[in-house]
């Protein structure tokens, strides 16, 4: 699973309420990404993270933050939770040099009411 | 921005028989072509991948090709099985060295036994 954890691996939560996913590898890999699953859709980068306090917005950012204090958190943030946000996301890392594949975690379900 | 465009959406071929997924990609600097199979309820897993500077790369049963010029690859399946039954996802890297990486939508292939 290339050391990499999500948590919760499900969550329900009601509209408006901020929501935090947090993505923990062990690894030390420099390059983590956040990705949103939905019918339809494929997998679309939210953010991503190059090092420690390093990220930039990816195809879908609009509500959504992240941070990354330490190497391997990168947790996920929603202010204030809409119904379409509902979906499933997956964490991925990559490790920089010549080996630039993807790996996923096993992805959290949200279930916005 | 980079845009990857993926067909058929849906594809189902009797077993033992060929399957051909197609991708294009917009943006010229794009240099790393993976692609994805993703089981019912699991994580995306890396299946190949392709750099720009080979025109097709083979592992058993599977291989893809690029056409630069076209800006277009393929991932092809010979003698396909039930265990083959997945959504395969392509994907393209944004730009060398981002490390970001932009994904089609998604092909959901069935193998008829």
């Amino acid at each position: 699973d290339a050391g990499i954890t999500q948590s919760p691996r499900h969550k329900v939560t009601e509209t408006g309420t901020p929501v935090t996913l947090r993505c923990h590898q062990t690894e030390n890999h420099r390059y983590m990404y956040w990705y949103r699953q939905d019918p339809g859709h494929g997998l679309r980068l939210i953010h991503y993270s190059y090092g420690v306090k390093d990220t930039d917005k990816g195809e879908v950012s609009d509500g959504y933050s992240v941070s990354r204090s330490k190497t391997e958190d990168f947790l996920l943030t929603l202010e204030s939770a809409t119904s379409s946000q509902t979906s499933v996301y997956f964490c991925a890392i990559s490790q920089e040099g010549t080996n630039e594949k993807l790996f996923f975690g096993s992805g959290t379900q949200l279930s916005v009411l | 921005g980079e845009n990857v465009e993926q067909h058929p959406s849906t594809l189902s071929v009797q077993e033992g028989d060929s399957a051909v997924i197609k991708c294009t990609y917009s943006d010229s600097a794009s240099n790393y072509f993976p692609w994805y199979k993703q089981e019912l309820g699991k994580r995306p897993q890396l299946i190949i991948d392709i750099r720009s500077n080979v025109g097709e790369k083979k592992d058993q049963r599977i291989a893809v090709t690029l056409n630069k010029t076209a800006k277009h690859f393929s991932l092809h399946i010979t003698e396909t099985q039930p265990e083959d039954s997945a959504v395969y996802f392509c994907a393209a890297s944004v730009a060398p060295g981002t490390y970001k990486y932009i994904f089609g939508t998604g092909t959901r292939l069935k193998v008829l036994a």
